[in-house]
């Protein structure tokens, strides 16, 4: 199964309003990362957090991390239709020298 | 620069047919990826490689080989193309910090269709 799992698996919100996806994992890890991924194309890295960390902001972005829950969130304020995508957790795994990535969160932005 | 490129961007295979997708990256990087996204699924890993001159299966190995030709390019090769193959193809590449990977660069993609 997926070392991320991400929640909802389809969100939909109007323009304005803040959204919000959870991301839960099953091993310990170096560091945990969202991405953004555009229909039909790459994925794009929008933030990166620490084992150590607890909360970053980027911009309009706050991600926070709960190692004790294997948990992290990534809270976009002020949606934008620009911000329709689908977004990725992806962990960097304690002794792996590799991402694993969940499934994904679609969110669509409506206007 | 161009960041990570792939070539090419669409390919159409008959089952049992080969061929090698590219990727390249300018950016100096140390660890190059492969992953195949399959519809309304998450990216998973084929093969990496963590450095130069090194090479490792990753979560789907089956029916492919990886050639790290030098520190810029990483090839996938499909050596018998099947159907379950039908994917679209990323190529990403990361700078390695000890153990940790920090952020991943990734190309455009290569969608693959095998009939």
């Amino acid at each position: 199964s997926q070392q991320g799992e991400e929640d909802p698996q389809a969100l939909s919100i109007q323009e304005g309003e803040n959204a919000t996806m959870n991301c839960s994992y099953k091993t310990s890890i170096n560091n945990l990362q969202w991405y953004r991924q555009n229909s039909g194309r790459g994925l794009v890295h929008l933030i990166l957090i620490r084992s150590n960390e607890r909360e970053k902001h980027s911009g309009r972005l706050r991600v926070t991390l709960d190692t004790s829950k294997k948990s992290s969130s990534l809270l976009i304020t002020a949606s934008r239709a620009a911000d329709t995508a689908s977004y990725f957790c992806a962990t960097g795994i304690q002794g792996a020298q590799k991402l694993v990535f969940g499934q994904g969160t679609r969110l669509t932005i409506n206007p | 620069n161009a960041g990570v490129t792939q070539t090419p961007k669409f390919q159409v295979l008959k089952t049992g047919q080969s061929m090698t997708l590219q990727c390249a990256q300018d950016m100096n990087h140390n660890s190059m990826y492969w992953y195949r996204q399959d519809p309304g699924m998450g990216l998973r890993l084929i093969y990496y490689s963590a450095s130069e001159g090194t090479t490792d299966k990753g979560e789907v190995p089956n029916g492919y080989n990886v050639s790290r030709l030098n520190k810029r390019e990483f090839s996938l090769r499909l050596e018998s193309a099947a159907p379950s193959q039908t994917s679209v193809y990323f190529c990403a590449s990361s700078v390695l910090e000890g153990l940790a990977y920090n952020e991943q660069f990734f190309g455009p993609g290569t969608r693959l269709t095998v009939l």
